[in-house]
């Protein structure tokens, strides 16, 4: 099973802040690797698929990075509808949820 | 406008059964891939299981593997999942979701998902 790791778990952030969240692969999945931002109560929302490439009506604040075992995603002046966890999730053998990373 | 509307969620005792179901509408449900995804309460996301647009495809995380069942009615433009020997730690929010870029792809469209809570 590919395991995949998010860091950091918690990320303290203000408005206007640029954020980066890491998320590592056990093993290679070149670049098929999808982002999610999700709110309490909500279903999680789909903004980063094959790494870098935006999901439509996604703001361009966000953007991701990375292939291989190693991605980014980055957030450039942060929102307050951004504040929110975010998921990173491999497709490269079945799929797999990284942990989460809280942006407080 | 695409829509996925889970219920049959319910508490339900260990070892116990139940069925989900996922009700879809805004696509042309048939042509479409689906799978279910969990999020235990205050946990993340785990994915459960998916099927191909025809059904004769089926794939499971090994933690379901042999108690659930996923399969669809695509006259009826819904997606189940059968869940046997339920466990405490099946305890979650089952998301039905659309995998984009194969059947085990990433989700772009969620429905709002429904509560299982497995307890005595």
């Amino acid at each position: 099973d590919i395991q995949m790791t998010q860091s950091p778990s918690i990320l303290s952030a203000s408005v206007g802040d640029r954020v980066t969240i890491t998320c590592r692969a056990s093993q290679s999945i070149n670049t098929w690797l999808a982002w999610y931002q999700q709110t309490p109560g909500k279903a999680p929302k789909l903004l980063i698929y094959k790494a870098s490439s935006l999901e439509g009506g996604v703001p361009s604040r966000f953007s991701g990075s990375g292939s291989g075992t190693e991605f980014t995603l980055t957030i450039n002046s942060l929102q307050p509808d951004d504040f929110a966890t975010y998921y990173c999730q491999q497709y490269s053998d079945y799929c797999t949820f990284g942990q989460g990373t809280k942006v407080e | 406008e695409v829509r996925l509307v889970e219920s049959g969620g319910m508490l339900v005792q260990p070892g116990g059964s139940l069925r989900l179901s996922c009700a879809a509408s805004g696509f042309t449900f048939a042509t479409y891939p689906l799978s279910w995804v969990r999020q235990a309460p205050g946990r993340g996301l785990e994915w459960v299981s998916s099927t191909s647009a025809s059904g004769s495809s089926t794939y499971y995380a090994e933690s379901v593997k042999g108690r659930f069942t996923i399969s669809r009615d695509n006259s009826r433009s819904t997606l189940f999942l059968q869940m046997n020997s339920l466990r405490a730690e099946d305890t979650a929010i089952y998301y039905c979701a659309h995998p984009m870029g194969g059947i085990l792809g990433y989700f772009d469209f969620w429905g709002q998902g429904t509560l299982v809570s497995v307890s005595s």
